[in-house]
């Protein structure tokens, strides 16, 4: 497509429940990068991948947070047992190569009641 | 580390007023500096970057290494600059680093 695409917009889950986030980058586009958009948190950093590299993890906040990126394109964010913190809007992005300017997708919001 | 602070969590001008966003940076090095931009329901986009050293919108940055600072300019506001702004640069991890952003209000 024309622009990175998130699925779906808006999730409600209940707490204890996992949920799975899809994006769907710019062809091409060999970095993906997803965040998390909380009120007053700015963007925090969760995962990035480059090409088919095993991504660096460190940005994720718990162990209960994992994403996968199958063949170079495609980008799962998995939560399991969601927690009510986890309510925030998951942005992923991608470019054409590290560090340079990005383009967003349009987020998937997530509440956890 | 690098870290990007915005000072101002909000700025609030009435249009035709000139208006200025904060930004300043800690990174070893020449860094690449950027200005995104999330109008109301839109998605985050790239507002500009300073290597390019363009004007967008009526919007310019100028890198000043002296005070590690890429404030935003635009010298007269318009309503349609409501927005929120976060400043960025590239991190260690080949991300890049927001600041928390700045929510501009621009008054009638």
């Amino acid at each position: 497509g024309a622009g990175v695409s998130q699925s779906p917009s808006n999730k409600v889950t209940e707490k204890g429940k996992d949920v799975e986030l899809r994006c769907d980058p710019i062809s091409g586009h060999t970095a993906l990068y997803w965040y998390r958009q909380s009120l007053g948190q700015g963007l925090e950093f969760l995962i990035y991948f480059q090409g088919n590299s095993a991504p660096d993890k460190s940005g994720l906040p718990s162990d209960r947070f994992s994403a996968e990126r199958t063949g170079g394109s495609v980008s799962t964010l998995t939560i399991q047992r969601t927690q009510q913190e986890d309510s925030a809007v998951y942005l992923c992005a991608s470019s054409s190569q590290s560090g340079s300017g990005y383009t967003f997708g349009s987020g998937t919001r997530l509440t956890v009641v | 580390a690098q870290r990007v602070t915005q000072p101002e969590k909000l700025l609030s001008v009435f249009k035709g007023a000139p208006v200025e966003l904060k930004c300043n940076y800690s990174y070893s090095g020449s860094p690449e500096l950027f200005w995104y931009v999330q109008y109301s329901r839109q998605r985050l986009q790239l507002l500009l970057r300073h290597i390019s050293r363009e004007s967008i919108k009526g919007f310019t940055a100028d890198l000043n290494k002296g005070e590690t600072s890429f404030h935003l300019k635009k010298p007269f506001a318009q309503e349609e600059d409501s927005a929120m702004y976060y400043c960025a640069l590239p991190g260690s991890q080949g991300n890049l680093i927001f600041g928390k952003g700045t929510k501009l209000s621009v008054k009638p």
